[in-house]
C-alpha cells in the first residue's frame, strides 16, 4: 500500500525559500499513470492545489503560484519536492503531498500524506 | 468559470439521508472527486468518476452527476460522518485540478 510522508522546516523567514520533501513508500513514483501533487490548506480554509508532476517532467502549476513555485522528483530516491519562492506569511498553511489519478474525464487524488505545517515568520 | 462552488454547511439528523452538492461549468465534461477530512486529519477520497469507492470507504457513500452539478450522498449519515467534504475536479484548460471550499457536515 502506497504512503507519503512530508517533511522539511516548520519554520521559514519572510522572502525566503519553503523546501519540503515527500518521500513515496509502498510503491515506485514511476508507477504509469499517477502524478504527484502538492495542495495546501490555509488555517481554518479549504484546499489549494499548487501542481503535480509526472515523473517523466511532465509538470503543471497552479495559475496563481506558476512564478514562485517548483516541483521536481527524484526518482532514485522514491521522493516528490517543493519549492516555494519567495514566502510571504500569506503562505503560512499545512502542505500536503498526494498520488494523482488523471484520466480524460476523471483526477482524484489518493492517498494523502499527513501533511506538515509551515510558518512563515521572522 | 473555472470555479466549484459548495454550500459553506450542512446537517442531518443521525441514521437519516443527506446530499451535499458542487456545481461548476466544468462538471459538464469531468467527473468530481469527493473527499472527506476530519480535524487535524488529511483529506480522505471517498467518490471517484462516475460513482467509484476506494476500497474501505461504506457503501452508504454515494456519487452522481447531472449537468453543472456534482452530488455526494450520505445514505443512512453514521457519527463518524461529521467532517468538512471537499469536492475536486479541473478548470477549463485540463490541466489544472481545483477544488470547491468544502461543505462542513454536522450530524444532529
Amino acid at each position: 500500500q502506497v504512503q507519503l510522508q512530508e517533511s522539511g522546516p516548520g519554520l521559514v523567514k519572510p522572502s525566503q525559500t519553503l523546501s519540503l520533501t515527500c518521500t513515496v513508500s509502498g510503491g515506485s513514483i514511476r508507477s504509469g499513470g499517477y502524478y504527484w501533487s502538492w495542495i495546501r490548506q490555509h488555517p481554518g480554509t479549504g484546499l489549494e492545489w499548487i501542481g503535480h508532476m509526472y515523473y517523466s517532467g511532465d509538470t503543471y502549476y497552479n495559475p496563481s503560484l506558476k512564478s514562485r513555485v517548483t516541483i521536481s522528483v527524484d526518482t532514485s530516491k522514491n521522493q516528490v519536492s517543493l519549492r516555494l519562492s519567495p514566502v510571504t506569511a500569506a503562505d503560512t498553511a499545512v502542505y500536503y503531498c498526494a498520488r494523482v489519478f488523471l484520466n480524460y474525464e476523471v483526477s482524484c487524488l489518493d492517498p494523502w500524506g499527513q501533511g506538515t505545517l509551515v510558518t512563515v515568520s521572522s | 468559470s473555472s470555479e466549484l462552488t459548495q454550500d459553506p454547511a450542512v446537517s442531518v439528523a443521525l441514521g437519516q439521508t443527506v446530499r451535499i452538492t458542487c456545481q461548476g461549468d466544468n462538471l459538464r465534461s469531468y467527473f468530481a472527486s469527493w473527499y472527506q477530512q476530519k480535524p487535524g486529519q488529511a483529506p480522505v477520497l471517498v467518490i471517484y468518476g462516475e460513482n467509484y469507492r476506494p476500497s474501505g470507504i461504506p457503501d452508504r457513500f454515494s456519487g452522481s452527476s447531472s449537468g453543472n452539478t456534482a452530488s455526494l450522498t450520505i445514505t443512512g449519515a453514521q457519527a463518524e460522518d461529521e467532517a468538512a467534504y471537499y469536492c475536486n475536479s479541473r478548470d477549463s484548460t485540463g490541466n489544472h485540478l481545483i477544488f470547491g471550499g468544502g461543505t462542513k457536515l454536522t450530524v444532529l
